[in-house]
């Protein structure tokens, strides 16, 4: 079993629809990171949170310590949201990452 | 304040050979980690460096090695080089220290043949 795993690995939806993607650790983490992983490779940190929520644009992150357990949700979704959404938890030395999460949302 | 870059962009190689890759970190940040992220998968942690020094490994064998500079910059090393080697490797500056955000690179795409 990974250490953090992502649900669902693969989510289609159409423009407007509200998106979450969840996250589940196992391991003891200081913060859980939001990433967003275009084509091109590039990665790019949406929210890094240790507690409760956070929210940029149409973006929301949320995460529960005791559960550990981390989601992130896009309201009014787009076509140009679509990528690939990490999660990540912060250790003392490195980041152990999900295995994604492939959105795509059509128009 | 400059981004992380990474060069070279692309790179083909063939089965035995040897890579250096290169990153350039976050102005101010003095950590520099590496990851391999395989077709498909999420990013795996190779090594961190601080001050010059690794400090911290993942699973991966002595024929990955590093070097971090005065300047912070990093370069990642692979000797003799096998087809599962074939990823994109991702490097991430941060500050020591601080749980602060990572800065990734846009990364280098390294094809074996």
């Amino acid at each position: 079993k990974n250490e953090v795993e992502q649900s669902p690995q693969n989510l289609t939806a159409q423009e407007g629809e509200f998106i979450t993607i969840n996250c589940s650790y196992s391991v003891g983490i200081s913060a859980l990171h939001w990433l967003q992983q275009h084509p091109g490779g590039g990665i790019v940190s949406l929210f890094m949170l240790s507690s409760g929520k956070k929210k940029h644009g149409r973006l929301i992150a949320t995460i529960n310590i005791q559960e550990k357990h981390s989601s992130l949700h896009i309201t009014a979704s787009h076509p140009r949201d679509s990528a690939v959404y990490i999660c990540a938890a912060q250790g003392a030395q490195k980041l152990v990452f999900g295995q994604g999460t492939r959105l795509t949302i059509n128009p | 304040e400059t981004g992380v870059t990474q060069s070279p962009t692309h790179l083909i190689k063939t089965r035995g050979q040897q890579v250096t890759l290169r990153c350039s970190s976050q102005s101010g940040h003095n950590t520099v980690s590496w990851y391999q992220q395989a077709l498909g998968q999420g990013p795996q942690f190779i090594f961190q460096y601080y001050r010059e020094e690794e400090n911290g490994r993942g699973n991966f064998p002595p024929r990955f090695s590093g070097l971090q500079f005065p300047n912070y910059s990093s370069e990642l090393n692979v000797n003799a080089l096998e087809l599962d080697d074939s990823a994109l490797y991702l490097c991430a500056s941060s500050f020591k220290g601080q749980v602060g955000e990572q800065y990734f690179g846009p990364g280098t795409r390294l094809t074996v043949t």
